[in-house]
């Protein structure tokens, strides 16, 4: 059965600091692997999509990479901004469903 | 193009309605998936309908259930609810659903049940 992790679960920087956020998976057997933005009380929105083949993913500040043999992956945040601060969530894709992190609450402080 | 269209977004229920949720996917988008998400047990899988089909289904009880129209569009039903139903329900889009496909997700339906 597949899980995935995520550390830390809430972390608060100063803006303009870049910082990374962990996520891992027991099953290397997967597809893919999106990074998702929640703001509160609303949906997903999709920040990055790294396909099983891949290493990396870049959009604008974000980057993201893929190591499937070790079950890793890391979002890396570039000049953090106020506006960055929600919860980021980790999404591994199955054969059948996406399985997802618990989460890390991210507040960038002013 | 429109995104992810969920319908409604806020609801309140009593213990022991009934309650029907709807998602409209992306235009051209086969495949919508169902999670629910709560404080404790985070986003969990509940099933996802392909051409109108069921494919795949969570670890839920048979009171959840669904169904998908000839447009794409799904429907989810919870019956006899319970307080612990209590969540926010997500519906995700894909072209194909299994495989390597990307998923886009609503807004999200806040169900409260009373």
């Amino acid at each position: 059965k597949q899980e995935v992790t995520q550390i830390p679960a809430a972390l608060s920087v100063p803006e303009g600091e870049n910082l990374v956020l962990n996520c891992s998976f027991t099953d290397s057997a997967i597809y893919n692997l999106q990074w998702f933005r929640q703001d509160p009380g609303k949906g997903l929105t999709s920040l990055l999509l790294i396909q099983s083949s891949q290493r990396e993913q870049t959009s604008g500040r974000l980057n993201a990479s893929l190591d499937k043999s070790s079950g890793r992956s890391t979002l890396y945040i570039a000049a953090s901004q106020p506006g960055d601060s929600a919860t980021y969530l980790c999404a591994v894709k199955g054969a059948q469903k996406l399985v997802f992190g618990q989460g890390t609450r991210l507040t960038i402080n002013p | 193009k429109a995104g992810v269209t969920q319908t409604p977004r806020y609801l309140i229920k009593t213990r022991g309605q009934q309650v029907t949720l709807s998602c409209s996917p992306i235009s051209g988008h086969r495949s919508v998936s169902w999670y629910q998400q709560t404080p404790g047990q985070g986003l969990q899988f509940l099933f996802e309908y392909f051409s109108e089909t069921q494919r795949n289904k969570g670890n839920f009880p048979g009171r959840f259930s669904g169904r998908q129209f000839s447009n794409s569009r799904s429907e989810m039903n919870v019956s006899t609810l319970e307080l612990g139903d209590s969540a926010l329900y997500l519906c995700a889009s894909s072209l194909y659903g299994q495989g390597a496909t990307e998923a886009f997700f609503g807004q999200g339906t806040r169900l409260t049940v009373v």
